[in-house]
This record gives structure tokens, C-alpha cells and sequence, in this order.
């Protein structure tokens, strides 16, 4: 079966650009998270999408957005691009029941220069 | 009250220890607990899960949830060097939320 795959690993992006960072759920999955996690530090809730809607948000500003496709895939877009955004995104998969766990993707990288 | 509260550490243990990693949750309608591991730098991969009270184990590890006191722990026998890691803890709420712990460095000493 194959995990959760994110797109691309590596991303470097100058302030003000925007970034796109891209993720297939295990298939069966319908729910996928974002997290973010900055250098040394616990993992951040971005965002939740289920069945092609967003369920719940962090406390993130605007400018951090993001879709679910028919086919569950997903992206999370950062407009704007500040220094501080610079982190390990994770995407995670699950089915949507509370005895589910989360299985993660390996991460993007994204640093802003 | 933090929804999901971990010690940060580091929890630091000889090699071929028990290492006990504490998680306490605020919910009482909380239905499944989940720990994971995490490498730094990598992405966090599931260890065990839990539903009801009492052990689960597998392997070197077990996993004790006591619903009524709000806490889950996790258990290391024989540590390893290759378990220092950040151990998260993460809950399934009664509000239908999955709320992760900050989580707790392990350090196992050779």
C-alpha cells in the first residue's frame, strides 16, 4: 500500500513569492491535515479537509489556504511568503473515524530566503 | 489547560531501561490515543494505539490509558539508543478533533 506522498521535498522561495505544496492520501483516505513545524519546534494544525471540504482551520492568517480534490488529493498554498514561514510542511491521511490514526507524509521543506 | 500537555524533557535513561512518557488530556470524552515517533527532521511515524483502559503491547513497547484519571502513557523496555526520538502524543477528542501533545524528547545513553 502506498503512504502518503508529498510534493515536491525540497522548496526555496524569495519573500512576497508564493509557494504550492502537494499531497496524495494513502488511498481510502478521505481526510487530510496539514501541519506545519518549524525548526526545533512542535507540530502546528493548519488545516482539515474532508470529503472536498475544510472542516477546521488553525490559527494561521489568510494567506495560508488550501484545497481538496475530488480525488482527495490536496495542496496548501502560502501567498505572500515571509521569512518566519519557513518550516517542514506535513500533509497526513486518515479515514474519517475516531479509531483512525493519522500516517504522515514525508514532508516538504520549505525555506524562505 | 492545554487540551493534550506532555513534559518536554529531555527524558534521559540509560541503554536497556524502562522509559515512561506521560500524556494527560483534558476531555473526558475522548475516545482513542494514538503515540508517535519522530526522528528530528523527519515526519512522525505511529507507534500504538489505544481505545479502552488497561495495556496494549507490542513488543518493547506498551501503551496504558486510564480514562478516569485523563492519562496515557507509553513504555520503553530495554531502551535503545536508536528510541531517542520526540514521543507525541495525540488524542481523539469528544468534539471530534485530533489534538496533538508538544511532545517529549527521549534521550537513551550507550
Amino acid at each position: 500500500e502506498a503512504g502518503v506522498t508529498q510534493s515536491p521535498t525540497h522548496l526555496i522561495k524569495t519573500r512576497g513569492q508564493q509557494a504550492t505544496l502537494r499531497c496524495s492520501p494513502i488511498s481510502g483516505h478521505t481526510s487530510v491535515y496539514w501541519y506545519q513545524q518549524a525548526l526545533g519546534l512542535g507540530l502546528q494544525f493548519l488545516l482539515w479537509y474532508d470529503e472536498g471540504e475544510e472542516r477546521n482551520r488553525g490559527n494561521f492568517p489568510p494567506r495560508f489556504s488550501g484545497r481538496q480534490f475530488p480525488n482527495y488529493s490536496s495542496e496548501l498554498n502560502v501567498n505572500a511568503l515571509e521569512l518566519e514561514d519557513s518550516a517542514l510542511y506535513l500533509c497526513a491521511s486518515r479515514v474519517d473515524s475516531p479509531r483512525s490514526p493519522l500516517h504522515f507524509g514525508n514532508g516538504t521543506r520549505l525555506t524562505v530566503t | 489547560q492545554k487540551e493534550v500537555e506532555q513534559n518536554s524533557g529531555p527524558l534521559s535513561v540509560p541503554e536497556g531501561a524502562i522509559a515512561s512518557l506521560n500524556c494527560t488530556y483534558s476531555d473526558r470524552g475522548s475516545q482513542s490515543f494514538f503515540w508517535y515517533r519522530q526522528y528530528s527532521g523527519k515526519s512522525p511515524e505511529l507507534i500504538m494505539s489505544i481505545y479502552s483502559n488497561g495495556d496494549k503491547e507490542d513488543g518493547r513497547f506498551t501503551a496504558q490509558l486510564n480514562k478516569a484519571s485523563q492519562y496515557v502513557s507509553l513504555l520503553i523496555r530495554d531502551s535503545q539508543p536508536s528510541d531517542s526520538a520526540t514521543y507525541l502524543c495525540a488524542v481523539f477528542t469528544g468534539f471530534q478533533k485530533l489534538v496533538f501533545g508538544t511532545g517529549t524528547r527521549l534521550l537513551v545513553s550507550p
